[in-house]
């Protein structure tokens, strides 16, 4: 059973850009939860989806962030017009069910210039 | 709301030896999880062990336990005869039951000296 995929594992993107940040959920998992870790920080949630649903958006920021779980496909968490504050590793967790143990992918550092 | 706050900044130790690494805690949950998280160089988060708040034993997975106080809301991660892989960001964390939001403190930075 392969494990929480990320990608791309890197990403550069220079101010104004957009990014678009891949989650591929463990098999089985329909619970997805996104984390921000800005340097030398923990990690902040963000976003917990479920298939097709938002549950709990409390900790995106209000504007150029967004979030989705399509039925087919990867979560995409979607960051528009990047400023040099959205440099950070984000990391996605799935879980099988809502209280269930989460498992993490190995993140991807974005790099805004 | 939950907030957790881990203390040290950084701690190191000898290999073989024993570090305990402290985490407190505020929670208006009824029953809640517990985590310790490890995050070596690679970046990769890795689940250390977890204690659930109802659950007065505490929880060991092998060369690590924790001493989990409800009442003084702390929560801390013993490991035992430390080794050099353990060096790395060790991360506390809460979650709700209802579901499994966490919440993580700033990490502490464990270094382990041969």
């Amino acid at each position: 059973n392969a494990g929480v995929m990320q990608n791309p594992r890197h990403l550069v993107r220079r101010r104004g850009q957009e990014a678009r940040l891949r989650c591929s959920p463990m098999k089985g998992h329909s619970h997805v939860y996104w984390y921000r870790q800005l340097p030398e920080e923990g990690l902040k949630f963000m976003v917990y989806l479920q298939k097709e649903n938002i549950i709990d958006e409390s900790g995106m920021p209000k504007e150029r962030f967004s979030a989705e779980f399509p039925k087919e496909g990867p979560s995409i968490l979607r960051i528009q017009q990047v400023v040099r504050g959205d440099s950070a590793a984000y990391f996605c967790a799935s879980s099988p069910s809502a209280t269930g143990e989460q498992y993490f992918g190995p993140g991807t550092r974005l790099t805004v210039t | 709301a939950q907030t957790v706050t881990q203390s040290q900044p950084e701690m190191s130790v000898q290999e073989a030896e024993t570090v305990t690494l402290s985490c407190t805690y505020d929670t208006s949950e009824n029953n809640y999880y517990l985590f310790w998280y490890k995050q070596p160089p690679s970046r990769q988060m890795i689940l250390v062990i977890r204690q659930e708040a109802y659950k007065q034993q505490n929880a060991t997975e092998n060369r690590f336990s924790v001493n989990f106080q409800k009442a003084a809301k702390s929560f801390s991660l013993k490991i035992s005869d430390s080794q050099l892989g353990d060096t790395a960001m060790y991360f506390c964390a809460s979650g709700g039951t209802s579901y499994g939001k966490l919440t993580f403190g700033q990490g502490t930075i464990l270094t382990v000296h041969p």
